[in-house]
């Protein structure tokens, strides 16, 4: 059963536009992730929170920025988008610490034209 | 720090039969190892995690087996048949850290 909801499951969008993806997750977690998988699947961490704190924000260009209103959100927005931003987002959450299982949502997947 | 390689990158297997997919990693700190599936159009789906305690643990068709001398982790799916194609990620972590590293997926292909 789901757990980790992210909206919207599609988005297409130009070159510049800015858009915003949505996350929440009901387990009751205190970290939640953001990763990007690209076209040949591989994942790539680019932000974690930890209770609302930003925990681990890894090269990532300045125009993605991570959101977080308490620890069971996490939204991601993207400004002025580019052609390599295309991929699938997948979120994910944990309990910090120890035997840290992910659990992660269906994805979105961003398509810039 | 760690790194993690996942072996083979695609795997085709007649239905019925058997297959193993393998990962190494580095750090000997390494102390707790997952599998998990990725459907398509799906997120990743947790199918199994260990703790280093463990060598061998089998569940529904699968068996995970984990060599901390040679750093080894696979997972085995014994008589594969066609639900079980997807994408197959190890991941491992180490203890009281909250950084995961996965490897690189591979394709599985089980042809009916």
């Amino acid at each position: 059963e789901t757990a980790v909801f992210q909206t919207p499951n599609y988005h297409v969008t130009q070159v510049g536009n800015e858009v915003s993806f949505n996350c929440k997750q009901t387990l009751g977690h205190d970290t939640m992730y953001w990763y990007k998988q690209d076209s040949k699947k591989l994942l790539k961490i680019m932000f974690s929170y930890n209770n609302k704190q930003l925990i681990v924000n890894e090269t990532v260009p300045r125009r993605f920025s991570p959101q977080s209103s308490d620890k069971a959100h996490l939204n991601l927005r993207i400004k002025s988008v580019e052609p390599e931003d295309s991929a699938v987002y997948l979120c994910a959450s944990s309990y910090w610490g120890g035997q840290n299982t992910l659990y992660f949502g269906a994805g979105t997947r961003l398509s810039v034209l | 720090g760690e790194q993690v390689e996942q072996r083979p990158p695609h795997l085709s297997v007649p239905e019925g039969d058997s297959a193993v997919i393998i990962c190494t990693y580095t750090d000997s700190a390494t102390a707790y190892f997952y599998w998990y599936k990725q459907e398509p159009g799906a997120g990743l789906q947790l199918l199994m995690s260990v703790f280093s305690n463990v060598d061998r643990k089998e569940e529904q068709g699968l068996t995970v087996l984990l060599n901390k001398k040679d750093k080894q982790l696979s997972l085995n799916l014994t008589a594969a048949h066609p639900g079980d194609s997807a994408v197959y990620f190890c991941a491992v972590s180490e203890n009281n850290n909250n950084r995961i590293f996965f490897g690189d997926g591979t394709q599985l292909v089980v042809k009916p």
